[in-house]
């Protein structure tokens, strides 16, 4: 079945470092590529997205890359502030109408 | 707030019995799913449904029920066959196949076992 990993669990970076966050995907038919930024007691929500038909994203400090033939996508943090501490999960999507979610890595920026 | 909304936010269960968490949408989405979140776990896939009336086993489905009579809701069971069920529960919902797939998240009810 469908298997996404997330590597690593938890990260710890200095104010103003890069952060990088590293997913794998199972299936090789996943199409569609979300991560999701969920702050302490609150919902998940989207961050940015990718497309199998696209390598890389980019939205202001944020960027993910894909690789289709190693069947794995990262998220890219620059100048990273104290208000990106927070879990971070990425997901990969067949048929666009099952999201399988990755375990997570907690973030923790220090000032 | 999301135009997706869960309820109760905390919910607190004699074990035996059965609770049904609820989730509502007035995004017009096809597709709803159910999560679970343990620390350290993610988000695992309970359930989901693309259409009214179908819905599908996650990874997880064991001593756990849903339905999809309306397109704006997809309630989920926790039966007293779930041996575990403390934890936070996630609903979603999204487009599905037909267009943009960014799902948009409850937010969440906490289910405890007494």
């Amino acid at each position: 079945g469908e298997n996404v990993e997330q590597h690593p669990s938890t990260l710890s970076v200095q104010e103003g470092d890069s952060a990088v966050i590293k997913c794998t995907y199972s299936d090789s038919a996943s199409n569609y590529f979300p991560w999701y930024k969920q702050e302490l007691g609150k919902r998940p929500q989207l961050i940015i997205d990718i497309r199998s038909n696209v390598g890389e994203k980019k939205d202001q400090r944020i960027a993910v890359t894909l690789n289709k033939t190693a069947k794995h996508f990262s998220l890219h943090i620059t100048e990273t502030q104290p208000e990106d501490s927070a879990v971070y999960f990425c997901a990969a999507s067949i048929r666009a109408d099952k999201l399988i979610f990755g375990t997570g890595t907690r973030l923790q920026v220090f000032p | 707030d999301g135009g997706i909304t869960q309820s109760p936010k905390y919910l607190f269960r004699k074990e035996g019995q059965n609770v049904t968490l609820s989730c509502e949408q007035n995004l017009n989405h096809d597709a709803m799913y159910w999560y679970r979140q343990d620390p350290g776990q993610g988000l695992r896939l309970i359930y989901y449904s693309q259409i009214v009336n179908d819905f599908q086993k996650g990874d997880i489905a064991e001593g756990y029920s849903v339905s999809r009579e309306k397109k704006e809701s997809f309630p989920l069971t926790v039966t007293s066959a779930q041996k575990n069920p403390t934890a936070f529960y996630l609903c979603a919902s999204s487009f599905g196949q037909s267009r943009d797939t960014e799902a948009f998240f409850g937010q969440g009810t906490r289910l405890t076992v007494v």
